[in-house]
């Protein structure tokens, strides 16, 4: 069965520091990969999508993530996080069709 | 402009009401979607429709009824409303057809039934 795994509920780095969000997909064709970002109270937004290509992707906010097939993961990760990263982080993937199926999340708290 | 937008941003009701959600998009999708989000932010899959054709309907009780009257816009209406209906509930769309393209969200509409 298709799922999307994000092994971190939460996450605290202090700002200034680099950030990696674990993401680990099951899913059977070439995934369709993204990340959201959700800030509170707000719908969620796109940071980054992974079609084909280059396995190393760059998104918005200077966020990029790494596409491993071997280890099915497509982590997400930031050299510098600021105090405005703090929101929850979705991983997805795009199966056949318009099915997508988001993780449970990933909360990032950041301390100054 | 806003791309997708809903409508009411809070809704407080009563248990066995029935209530209505709209959602309208301005960005020329051909898809839209409805998600709901539980207290522990899970994000499920409710409802699709793709040029105003119904193309995912996940296990959702019948209470729950979405209706596209075109394809700019996917209301979501809910009879006889239970306190676990109470969450946040997102529109969403997205353009094409066969690809999982990505998906551009709504504000939400928090849900809190009483």
């Amino acid at each position: 069965a298709q799922s999307v795994t994000q092994p971190d509920i939460h996450i605290t780095v202090s700002e200034g520091a680099s950030l990696e969000l674990r993401c680990n997909y099951s899913y059977g064709a070439t995934p369709y990969l993204f990340w959201y970002v959700q800030s509170p109270g707000q719908g969620l937004q796109l940071l980054l999508k992974y079609f084909s290509g280059d396995t190393l992707v760059q998104g918005i906010k200077g966020f990029e993530a790494e596409f491993k097939r071997s280890q099915s993961s497509f982590n997400l990760r930031k050299p510098s996080v600021h105090w405005s990263d703090a929101a929850e982080y979705f991983c997805a993937v795009g199966t056949g069709g318009f099915k997508t199926i988001f993780g449970a999340g990933t909360r990032l708290f950041v301390k100054a | 402009d806003t791309a997708v937008s809903q409508t009411p941003k809070y809704l407080v009701t009563q248990m066995g009401n029935d209530k209505s959600i709209k959602c309208e998009q301005n960005l020329g999708h051909d898809t839209m979607y409805w998600y709901k989000q539980d207290s522990k932010k899970f994000l499920k899959i409710m409802f699709s429709y793709n040029n105003k054709e119904l193309i995912i309907n996940e296990t959702v009780p019948n209470r729950f009824s979405p209706k596209s009257p075109d394809k700019a816009h996917l209301n979501l209406h809910i009879n006889s409303l239970e306190l676990g209906d109470s969450a946040v509930y997102f529109c969403a769309s997205s353009r094409g057809q066969g690809v999982p393209y990505e998906q551009y969200f709504g504000p939400g509409t928090r849900l809190t039934v009483t």
